[in-house]
C-alpha cells in the first residue's frame, strides 16, 4: 500500500515568505509526527497529532511555525516569515496505533526548504 | 544539549566486515531505544529496536547491544553488505513522553565492495 507522502518535496522560498508543508499520514493512522532535520543532523521533533488533537507541540522553535490536522488525515506545517535557519528538511511520520509504546513510526520522504 | 550522542560521524567498512554503531544518552528515564536506516532522499525507517530489560537483540545480520549501568548501546552489523550503505540514526525516548524520540546525529556508512 501507499506510504506517507509529502509534497511539494522540495520548496524554495525567499526570506520572510510564507510556507505550507502538506503531509498525507497512510490511510487510517491515528498518529502524526513532524520532525524538522538539519543538514548532516538527526531529526528533531517539532509536534505530535493524535487524530485532529494537537498533543504535543513543545519542539516548535518560534510562534512563527504552526501546524495542524483538522479532519485526523492530512497535516499541514505552516511556517510564517520564513528564516534562513529554517532551512531544513521537514520530515512526516505516522504511525497506527494511538500512541502506543514501541509503535513504528513510518516516515515520509521529508520536503527540503531552502530559505534564500 | 543533545539527548543522544552518536559516533562515528562516518565509517567505512569492507564487504563481509562488521560495522559498529555507538550511541550514548544521559537521561535514565528513557526506556525505549530504536535504530533507524536512511537511504539518500528518503525519510528514515525503523530497522530494529530495543528496550532496556534485555541486554541484546538480533534481527537477522542485524544486533542491538545494550549496557543500561553504562547508558550506551550499540548497533552491531555482521556480514556488512553494499546494500547496507546509508545513514543510521540511534533513538531514545522516555515513558512519560514516549512519542517523542530524541534522535543521534547518524552515522554515514559505506560498504565497500
Amino acid at each position: 500500500g501507499a506510504g506517507v507522502s509529502q509534497s511539494p518535496r522540495y520548496k524554495v522560498a525567499k526570506r520572510g515568505q510564507d510556507v505550507a508543508l502538506r503531509c498525507d499520514p497512510i490511510s487510517g493512522h491515528v498518529s502524526l509526527f513532524w520532525y524538522q532535520q538539519a543538514l548532516g543532523q538527526g531529526p528533531e521533533f517539532l509536534t505530535y497529532f493524535q487524530n485532529e488533537a494537537q498533543l504535543d507541540k513543545s519542539g516548535l522553535p518560534s510562534d512563527r511555525f504552526f501546524a495542524e490536522r483538522p479532519e485526523g488525515s492530512v497535516s499541514t506545517l505552516k511556517i510564517q516569515r520564513t528564516q534562513q535557519e529554517d532551512s531544513a528538511v521537514y520530515l512526516c511520520a505516522s504511525s497506527p496505533q494511538r500512541g502506543e509504546r514501541g509503535d513504528t513510526q513510518y516516515f515520509g520522504p521529508g520536503t527540503r526548504l531552502t530559505v534564500l | 544539549q543533545q539527548q543522544v550522542k552518536q559516533s562515528p560521524q562516518s565509517l567505512i567498512v569492507q564487504k563481509g566486515g562488521i560495522s559498529i554503531i555507538n550511541c550514548a544518552y544521559e537521561n535514565t528515564a528513557f526506556d525505549y531505544f530504536p535504530w533507524y536506516q536512511q537511504f539518500p532522499g528518503k525519510g528514515p525507517a525503523l530497522l530494529i529496536a530495543i528496550r532496556p530489560d534485555v541486554s541484546e537483540k538480533k534481527e537477522g545480520r542485524f544486533t542491538i547491544s545494550f549496557n543500561k549501568s553504562a547508558k550506551q548501546f550499540s548497533l552491531h552489523i555482521m556480514d556488512s553488505q553494499p546494500g547496507d550503505s546509508a545513514t543510521y540514526f540511534c533513538a531514545a525516548s522516555p515513558p512519560y513522553n514516549f512519542n517523542k524520540f530524541y534522535f543521534g546525529s547518524g552515522t554515514k556508512l559505506n560498504v565497500k565492495p
